[in-house]
């Protein structure tokens, strides 16, 4: 069975400081990595993913992860953060496809991230 | 593009009443449909997997008699909780994918917030 598991419950980061969130994944095959964040009481918007190619994946919001196969690391890095990300981080695996069809994410337990001034 | 609607935001019931749950693609067509579960300060837990025409796919634990999910059309899934009692209280969050370049990528609703009192 496929499981994400993200180490820290909780970060706290100075604004304009860098930023490293740590996912590792167990998974049977080449996974489908994926990174959101959620604002309290919204929705997820995905930052970034990766599927196959350059193992260093560039998102939104100044947002990059590198996928390590041989760590099964997959950690979002930030080089400077702002007061706005301040929020809820998920990293997610998924097989996207299975013989069945489309297939729902397995989600981490989250990153609560929180921004010092 | 790729945006997925759900209705209502937010909903409060009486223990023992049905709740219905829209979820919308807006501007594509959603081959796949799946719901998701989050409480509070917790991770997402996929329940239910549906294609339209299709009856849905529970994940183990999930009552799917309690739960009732509807994929009538490509652009239309429902979440009927029924006899929602204060236990099924929490945030339910839709997510879809489709054809093309959109199935390598599944698009979260806002969710909605459900409380029984």
């Amino acid at each position: 069975a496929q499981s994400v598991t993200q180490p820290d419950i909780h970060i706290t980061v100075s604004e304009g400081a860098s930023l490293e969130l740590r996912c590792n994944y167990s998974y049977g095959a080449t996974p489908y990595l994926f990174w959101y964040v959620q604002s309290p009481g919204q929705g997820l918007q995905l930052l970034l993913k990766y599927f196959s190619g350059d193992t260093l994946v560039q998102g939104i919001k100044g947002f990059e992860a590198e996928f390590k196969r041989s760590q099964s690391s997959f950690n979002l890095r930030k080089p400077s953060v702002h007061w706005s990300d301040a929020a809820e981080y998920f990293c997610a695996v998924g097989p996207l496809y299975s013989g069945g069809g489309a297939d729902g994410l397995t989600f981490g337990k989250g990153t609560h991230l929180i921004i010092q001034p | 593009g790729a945006v997925v609607s759900q209705h209502p935001s937010r909903v409060i019931c009486k223990s023992g009443t049905s709740v219905k749950i829209e979820c919308r693609s807006l501007d594509f067509q959603a081959t796949t449909m799946f719901w998701y579960r989050q409480f509070p300060k917790q991770s997402l837990m996929l329940m239910a997997t549906s294609n339209e025409g299709s009856k849905a796919t529970y994940e183990q634990g999930v009552e799917k008699d309690k739960f009732l999910i509807n994929h009538a059309s490509l652009t239309l899934s429902t979440l009927t909780v029924t006899s929602a009692h204060p236990e099924d209280s929490s945030f339910y969050i839709c997510s879809a994918t489709g054809g093309g370049a959109l199935i390598y990528e599944q698009f979260f609703g806002p969710g909605t917030r459900l409380t029984v009192l």
